[in-house]
């Protein structure tokens, strides 16, 4: 498909398990974003991607997460050790948004990892 | 710190009804971002604004940017039903990095 996928849509798991959510992003797309949303809330940011540069990670809340990207292309979170609170809908999001030039950073979002941590 | 600060967090409303949306900051963007989320979906780009007082229309929703490009507004005309969702605001700084507002949560009854 031509938009940002997402895998799992749901993961259920039981505290204390570790969970790997993926993001494929759409083609070309150079930037790639992690966010978390907690039920009717606006998007906390995570881990930032831009082309081969080393990642700003500046969102990730504990080193329980981490995220990995390959190249320009698929990206998966980690979340280790999962909490209760980490219980939340992951969105990723791409662009085409390049440091250094004149683009803007119009985001295209996938529809998200819901995750329950029981 | 760079904020966005939106307004207001809930708004419940009858069809036909107008309402405004507000973002504001006391930093500079060089462009704001509008993004509407429906349920179990993620957020979908409204309208990207780029220059101070610019305004967009994309049928009845109207989009304007301050002057100082500090702060923008989304005012949608005889709201429909079909217009409920989570509206948020994002500022870009070109640092890569977007900053959202905490999202306005629209509903609209029949």
């Amino acid at each position: 498909g031509a938009g940002v996928s997402q895998s799992p849509s749901n993961k259920v798991t039981e505290k204390g398990k570790d969970v790997e959510l993926r993001c494929d992003p759409i083609s070309g797309h150079t930037a790639l974003y992690w966010y978390r949303q907690r039920l009717g809330q606006g998007l906390e940011f995570l881990i930032y991607f831009q082309g081969n540069s080393a990642p700003d990670k500046s969102g990730l809340p504990s080193d329980r997460f981490s995220a990995e990207r390959t190249g320009e292309s698929v990206s998966t979170l980690t979340i280790q050790r999962t909490q209760q609170e980490d219980s939340a809908v992951y969105l990723c999001a791409s662009s085409l948004f390049t440091s250094g030039r004149a683009t803007y950073n119009e985001q295209f979002f996938g529809p998200g990892t819901r995750l329950t941590v029981l | 710190t760079q904020l966005l600060e939106q307004s207001p967090q809930f708004l419940s409303i009858q069809e036909g009804e107008n309402l405004t949306v507000y973002c504001n900051s006391s930093s500079v963007f060089s462009s704001l971002q509008w993004y509407r989320q429906e349920p179990g979906e993620g957020p979908v780009l409204l309208v990207t604004v780029v220059t101070g007082g610019e305004v967009k229309k994309l049928k009845r929703l109207t989009f304007q940017f301050g002057d100082a490009r500090k702060d923008s507004s989304l005012h949608i005309t005889a709201a429909q039903p079909g217009d409920t969702g989570l509206y948020l605001c994002a500022g870009d700084s070109n640092t890569g990095k977007l900053i959202f507002g905490q999202g306005t949560t629209l509903q609209v009854k029949p």
